[in-house]
């Protein structure tokens, strides 16, 4: 299976701060990248696939980059209802793998 | 609006068995490959099963071959989740998930669109 490496595993901003998290593929899945959103209590959310495409409905300040096996999400300026746990995911081969995981807390 | 509510989640003895499912709503259910992610209380998202969109393929993450079991009824717009052997670490909440794509076949890449709240499985003697 293909391991998954998120960093960091927690980071603590304020509203408004650029946050950027880094995901890291143990081998190249090309641009087969899945960005999701998790607040307590509720399912993950698909915010971006494609390792740079927005789903419908997410707002425009996160943004993805990456590709081959080094990926990002960036949050340009964070917003209350970001904070969250975000989970990276590769989508190229079965089965899907996640990362560890990262918690955006308020500061 | 597409919906995934799932059921059948109980507390259940190692060893013991026990049947998920899920209802649909909201898209054309028989278009769309199903898939089961779960999470163990307080950690993270562990990729389960997939199935087809007319059943006939199933696929298994490794930890769950022999054991579980995935289905679907497309008149019925359900899938289920037919858990067996069950062992402590298979406690976990799990989420019936949509695949993005249209496809109907398991093939990559595997986004996951929609999911539904989750039905918790607490495996304890």
């Amino acid at each position: 299976d293909i391991q998954m490496t998120q960093s960091p595993s927690s980071v603590s901003a304020s509203v408004g701060d650029r946050v950027t998290i880094t995901c890291r593929a143990s081998q190249d899945i090309s641009n087969r990248l899945a960005w999701y959103q998790q607040k307590p209590g509720k399912a993950p959310k698909l915010q971006i696939y494609a390792a740079s495409s927005l789903q419908s409905g997410v707002p425009s300040r996160f943004s993805g980059s990456g590709s081959g096996t080094d990926f990002t999400l960036t949050i340009s300026s964070l917003q209350p209802e970001d904070f969250a746990t975000y989970y990276c995911q590769q989508a190229d081969s079965f089965p899907a793998t996640f990362g560890g995981g990262t918690e955006v807390e308020i500061k | 609006e597409v919906q995934l509510l799932e059921s059948g989640g109980a507390l259940v003895q190692p060893g013991g068995s026990l049947r998920l499912s899920c209802s649909a709503s909201g898209f054309t259910f028989s278009s769309y490959v199903i898939h089961w992610v779960r999470q163990a209380p307080g950690k993270g998202l562990e990729y389960v099963s997939a199935i087809s969109s007319n059943g006939d393929s199933t696929y298994y993450a490794d930890s769950m071959k022999g054991r579980f079991t995935i289905s679907r009824d497309n008149s019925k717009n359900t899938l289920h989740l037919q858990m067996g052997s069950l062992r402590a670490d298979d406690t976990a909440l799990y989420y019936c998930v949509k695949d993005s794509t249209i496809f109907g076949v398991v093939t990559p890449p595997y986004y996951f669109d929609y999911w539904g709240q989750g039905t918790l499985v607490t495996v304890s003697s």
